[in-house]
C-alpha cells in the first residue's frame, strides 16, 4: 500500500462546477496535510494546509480533514479553467519531518 | 523579491560525467530539500538539510550528494553512479524544516542525460 494515494485522474468538471479531489494515507499518526497545485512543466505551489479535522476554507479553495479515515480532501468551487493542473497531496507523519506526495489528480476544467 | 533560484533551466549531459545543480534561497529559510520528480510519479527525496553543515540521505539519495556549506545554497551533484538521471529536479526550502512548516519550491531544473 503507497504512503500517500491519489486518483491520478484525469478528473473533468464543467466550468463553474465543484471540483473534489480526494487523497487518502496510511500513517494514521500523520500530523500535518498540505495540497499543491502544478500547472504542466512548472514547479509545486502551495495551496492549502490543514492540521486538524474539520474544514478550512480559503477563498474557492476548502480543504477537508478526517484523522479517523485517513482521508484529506480539496473542494474547488466556481471551477475556472485556471485551475486545470495536477494536484499534489503532501503528508507529513509524527516523529517525521520529511513530506511524503501522492503522486497527483489531473483536473481538467472544462469551458 | 524573496524566492528560490535553480540554474540551469535546462541541463544537457552525457552518461558518466557528473553534474551539479545550483539551488539558492533568500528567504532566510534554515531548511532545504532535493526532490525529484519523474512522468506520472509524484515527487521523491532525494536529501534534506534543516541546518548548515548538515544534511540528511532521502528516499532515494543513491548516486546523489549534496553540500550545505552556506545556508543559502545547497548544491546538488548527480553522479555518474546515478543509474537513471533523467528526470525534474526540483528544490525547495521552509522556514523552519518542522512538520508543519510548508515548502517553497525552485523553478526546477530539468535534466537531460543520453
Amino acid at each position: 500500500q503507497k504512503e500517500v494515494e491519489q486518483n491520478s485522474g484525469p478528473l473533468s468538471v464543467p466550468e463553474g462546477a465543484i471540483a473534489s479531489l480526494n487523497c487518502t494515507y496510511s500513517d494514521r499518526g500523520s500530523q500535518s496535510f498540505f495540497w499543491y497545485r502544478q500547472y504542466s512543466g512548472k514547479s509545486p505551489e502551495l495551496i492549502m494546509s490543514i492540521y486538524s479535522n474539520g474544514d478550512k476554507e480559503d477563498g474557492r479553495f476548502t480543504a477537508q480533514l478526517n484523522k479517523a479515515s485517513q482521508y484529506v480532501s480539496l473542494l474547488i468551487r466556481d471551477s475556472q479553467p485556471s485551475d486545470s493542473a495536477t494536484y499534489l497531496c503532501a503528508v507529513t507523519a509524527f516523529g517525521n519531518e520529511k513530506l511524503t506526495f501522492g503522486t497527483g489528480t489531473r483536473l481538467t476544467i472544462i469551458p | 523579491d524573496g524566492g528560490i533560484t535553480q540554474s540551469p533551466k535546462y541541463l544537457f549531459r552525457k552518461e558518466g560525467q557528473n553534474v551539479t545543480l545550483s539551488c539558492e534561497q533568500n528567504l532566510n529559510h534554515d531548511a532545504m530539500y532535493w526532490y525529484r520528480q519523474d512522468p506520472g510519479q509524484g515527487l521523491r527525496l532525494i536529501y534534506y538539510s534543516q541546518i548548515v553543515n548538515d544534511f540528511q540521505k532521502g528516499d532515494i539519495a543513491e548516486g546523489y550528494s549534496v553540500s550545505r556549506e552556506k545556508k543559502e545554497s545547497f548544491p546538488l551533484t548527480v553522479t555518474s553512479a546515478q543509474k537513471n538521471p533523467t528526470a525534474f529536479y526540483l528544490c525547495a526550502s521552509s522556514p523552519t524544516g518542522k512538520r508543519h512548516s510548508p515548502l517553497h519550491f525552485g523553478n526546477g531544473t530539468r535534466l537531460t542525460v543520453t
